[in-house]
């Protein structure tokens, strides 16, 4: 399995305050993503990098921002929670710009 | 939007091979079949990939046919565990980041 590991797994808070997920490879993959997954709506897109400093918006990034500093780490920050952002959260990353993607094991979040 | 078709559910016995189809008639020729499985409150997992050709690795193969409108993942011994929701998707190899999936077919495999 690709080592890419999420942090928290779970987490409760409540609505306004900030959260930030974090995403670590060990895999010095370049491309690396953040996904939602809601029942009704599948897998979506919130933002990906594709070097460090590098990043570029997906298909839900309002409410989002994303920060790369280090190639192994991609965080994403929820700068003030709402209860539209509880969901589960994955992170995947790939070597190449492509659909042959490997995911962590997700980030359960609840916003209260 | 997906441009894929596939049937909601299988079910498949333990051991015995599951068959998976996937419908693809539009699909361009500059574009690659890709199956994923998603296993209950996992993380997406891909499985494997192909143009043209029959494609086989360690966890299934892939059968395209001739014509590229359809293809079959074929998971040649189930077991327990290979119980989750198999997506398939077509894209251009390297041409976006994008993954998309469709409603998937939820396999279950019965002992």
């Amino acid at each position: 399995d690709a080592g890419i590991t999420q942090s928290p797994r779970h987490k409760v808070t409540e609505t306004g305050t900030p959260v930030t997920l974090r995403c670590h490879q060990t895999e010095n993959h370049r491309y690396m993503y953040w996904y939602r997954q809601d029942p009704g709506h599948g897998l979506r897109l919130i933002h990906y990098s594709y070097g460090v400093k590098d990043t570029d918006k997906g298909e839900v990034s309002d409410g989002y921002s994303v920060s790369r500093s280090k190639t192994e780490d991609f965080l994403l920050t929820l700068e003030s929670a709402t209860s539209s952002q509880t969901s589960v959260y994955f992170c995947a990353i790939s070597e190449y710009r492509d659909v042959e993607q490997f995911f962590g094991p997700g980030t359960r979040l609840t916003v209260l | 939007d997906a441009k894929t078709t596939q049937p909601p559910s299988m079910d498949c016995a333990e051991g015995r091979a599951a068959n998976l189809p996937c419908n693809h008639s539009t699909i361009s020729g500059n574009e690659y079949v890709y199956w994923y499985r998603q296993i209950h409150s996992q993380g997406p997992q891909y499985i494997i990939h192909g143009l043209k050709n029959n494609e086989t690795n360690e966890m299934a193969s892939l059968i395209i046919t001739e014509d590229r409108k359809s293809s079959t993942l074929i998971l040649p011994h189930a077991t327990l565990r290979d119980t989750a929701v198999y997506y398939c998707i077509v894209s251009p190899q390297g041409g976006s980041e994008k993954l998309v999936f469709g409603k998937g077919t939820k396999l279950t495999v019965n002992p």
